[in-house]
């Protein structure tokens, strides 16, 4: 099976730099995969590192590393708008999602 | 373009009535997806579908079926619905089996009393 662990709540000052981690355990692994969710809307896609090492899109960078079974988002120049619930997800035959990490972007 | 479109967005049933939650992509996208979303919990993956006419179970099937006739659409249905269906319900979609880009439907918020 499938089993994924990021931090429930984080916190950040608007401008500020956040990190969010994954750690998984899977059966079998392909990718991981990022999604944002805004309160009462559905997920949207940010990022998929299918190798190790970091992939850049504008301020959202993504990170894996698959002999640490371990991942990141790493989210720069953190605006208000920011605020919402961000979830990594495992590819192995069928997608596995985390609980998700609720970030807060403050002033 | 549309891409995934789901209905209803909101119902309320009744424990023990039956009801099928709608799902269309005109992407054409082989992979296909239902998940619930509990409060404070992540997606919980129900069933999938690689393509037309296959389909197979996810984390949490029990009380659901799905059918893959097309490749556009893929329904699901509560058989006797009961009040821990409760849940936001999406449907998703993405190219090939590689799930790497998945696009989701705005959701349906079932109730069951």
């Amino acid at each position: 099976g499938q089993s994924l662990e990021q931090p429930s709540e984080v916190t950040a000052v608007e401008g500020a730099i956040v990190q969010i981690n994954c750690t998984y355990q899977t059966s079998g692994f392909y990718g991981l995969s990022w999604y944002q969710q805004h309160d009462g809307g559905a997920p949207t896609f940010l990022s998929y590192n299918g190798l190790d090492g970091l992939e850049e899109t504008g301020r959202f960078s993504s990170f894996l590393s698959r002999s640490d079974s371990y991942g990141y988002l790493l989210l720069q120049e953190l605006q208000m708008k920011d605020s919402a619930s961000y979830f990594c997800a495992v590819l192995y035959q069928k997608v596995t999602f985390g609980t998700g990490t609720k970030l807060q972007v403050i002033p | 373009n549309a891409g995934v479109t789901q209905t209803p967005k909101f119902q309320v049933l009744k424990t023990g009535q039956s009801m099928t939650l709608q799902c269309a992509q005109d992407m054409n996208h082989e992979y296909m997806s239902w998940y619930r979303q509990d409060p404070g919990m992540g997606l919980r993956l129900i069933h999938y579908s690689v393509g037309a006419g296959i389909t197979d179970q996810g984390e949490v099937p029990n009380g659901y079926n799905v059918s893959r006739s097309t490749t556009e659409d893929f329904p699901l249905r509560l058989l006797s619905a009961a009040p821990s269906q409760t849940s936001v319900y999406f449907c998703a979609s993405s190219y090939g089996g590689s799930g790497m880009e998945a696009f989701f439907g705005q959701g349906t918020r079932l109730t069951v009393v």
